[in-house]
């Protein structure tokens, strides 16, 4: 059973840097073909993918974020880490971590989720 | 940048067939694919690769997906199927490749 669980601060201030970390189970980054991402979604709002992970290290960003956000992983410890620059209270969401396994270089669906970690930009 | 529209908001009846439409040009020839949201909770996966149901998804969801429409179906809808309904595609686009989701669809069951 593939498990993925956010964690990270609960609250920032403006201009802070955004650190998350996804621990997972159930399989590992180093399978060909497996990926990590992040999915956000500010209260009432929809989805907003912002980046992924995959085995082979080559990551995919959000046009209109790539120059605030990172992504790492680190395989012997299951887990995978965002961090996003100057964060403003428009970033105010809840942030999801998702896996994906591609097969014969078809893109996969996010499947599954964890259950998300909200976090507020507030002065 | 790839842009998928959806409508706000769907009511059904109890029983009766719920259609949400995705919306984007030539959608049809990418892979769309549906996740169920219900309050308070994370997305769940309903529909992959434009029709093909995931394990554990009622038989009652399907999907399509042509020209510029991608559907998601749900027959004989319950109470339990209230939640937000999203699309999200896959988009190549201009050499930065990523994912796009439409605005979702809050389906009320009356």
């Amino acid at each position: 059973q593939i498990t993925l669980k956010e964690s990270g601060p609960p609250l920032l201030t403006p201009t802070q840097t955004l650190t998350l970390t996804c621990r997972f189970a159930g399989f590992s980054l180093t399978t060909s073909g497996v990926g990590v991402g992040w999915i956000r979604q500010p209260p009432g709002k929809g989805l907003e993918w912002l980046a992924l992970i995959y085995w082979d290290d080559e990551k995919r960003y959000s046009p209109s974020l790539k120059t605030r956000l990172t992504i790492t992983k680190d395989t012997s410890k299951n887990q995978v880490v965002l961090t996003m620059t100057n964060m403003d209270a428009a970033d105010t969401a809840t942030y999801y971590c998702v896996h994906s396994h591609m097969v014969r270089g078809v893109v996969p669906p996010f499947d599954p989720w964890g259950q998300g970690t909200l976090v507020t930009v507030s002065s | 940048s790839y842009v998928v529209a959806q409508t706000p908001s769907l009511s059904v009846a109890p029983g009766q067939t719920a259609r949400i439409a995705c919306g984007g040009d030539n959608i049809g020839s990418k892979s769309v694919h549906w996740f169920q949201q219900r309050p308070g909770q994370a997305p769940v996966l309903v529909i992959q690769y434009d029709f093909d149901r995931p394990a554990g998804i009622p038989e009652r969801f399907s999907g399509s997906n042509s020209g510029n429409t991608a559907t998601l179906s749900i027959s004989r809808v319950e109470a339990g199927d209230e939640a937000d309904y999203y699309c999200q595609v896959w988009d190549m686009g201009n050499d930065h490749p990523h994912w796009v989701f439409g605005g979702g669809t809050k389906l009320t069951v009356l």
